[in-house]
């Protein structure tokens, strides 16, 4: 258990709203990463953080922004939803020490765009 | 270009029965790992191993056991004597040196134990 949660872990929301998803780790990692999962695709990276503040894009960034002011906290934020961003995502770690190249995932938002 | 190729979209077999599922991944890196990852009906994703690219050396633990081919681009997964609790989406993945530990996931194989 890498100590990581989400919230929340289900959400529907309506076309042009905004939305903002949490993740969020209690063991110090340096590195956080958010994916998103859909059928035939697997996951897909959309961005991640390297510090507090530090963050880069992924494969499929446009349409998100993140944020992450504490060493705890990565935020992904739907500026305004689309329904194509209908999706599973997971939040993950880089582990440390020996796990160092493994990221470990939490347990996933389920979001539905109306 | 995809760089993780899980052509197995669906498999189902019968319960004790082995099954093998193929990964075929793309790089140009000299340093890469590679990994499974089994998904459960419930949801989430559960990390099962990390293989270093300069470790050809197969894994066995337990049922499962993996081998590792540099030299066809393969990193297969082998489930022996299948049971129910086996039934899951399985990813296999790709992290190369170099990209903040950015992972390539493939598309996923969803297996099926039939009792």
């Amino acid at each position: 258990d890498a100590g990581i949660t989400q919230s929340p872990r289900h959400k529907v929301t309506e076309t042009g709203t905004p939305v903002t998803l949490r993740c969020h780790q209690t063991e110090n990692h340096r590195y956080m990463y958010w994916y998103r999962q859909d059928p035939g695709h697997g996951l897909r990276l959309i961005h991640y953080s390297y510090g507090v503040k530090d963050t880069d894009k992924g494969e499929v960034s446009d349409g998100y922004s993140v944020s992450r002011s504490k060493t705890e906290d990565f935020l992904l934020t739907l500026e305004s939803a689309t329904s194509s961003q209908t999706s599973v995502y997971f939040c993950a770690i880089r582990g440390h020490q020996s796990s160092y190249n493994e990221q470990f995932f939490g347990p996933g938002t389920r979001l539905t765009v109306l | 270009a995809q760089k993780v190729t899980q052509a197995q979209t669906e498999i189902s077999v019968v319960e004790k029965e082995d099954v093998t599922l193929d990964c075929v991944y793309e790089t140009r890196d000299t340093t890469y790992y590679l990994f499974w990852y089994k998904q459960p009906p419930s949801g989430e994703l559960v990390f099962l191993i990390r293989r270093n690219s300069f470790d050809e050396q197969n894994e066995i633990s337990g049922r499962y056991s993996w081998n590792f081919q540099k030299s066809t681009s393969s990193f297969n997964f082998t489930i022996t004597a299948s049971q129910v609790v086996d039934s899951a989406v399985y990813f296999c993945a790709l992290s190369e040196e170099g990209t903040g530990n950015q992972f390539y996931f493939g598309t996923g194989t969803s297996l099926t134990v039939i009792p």
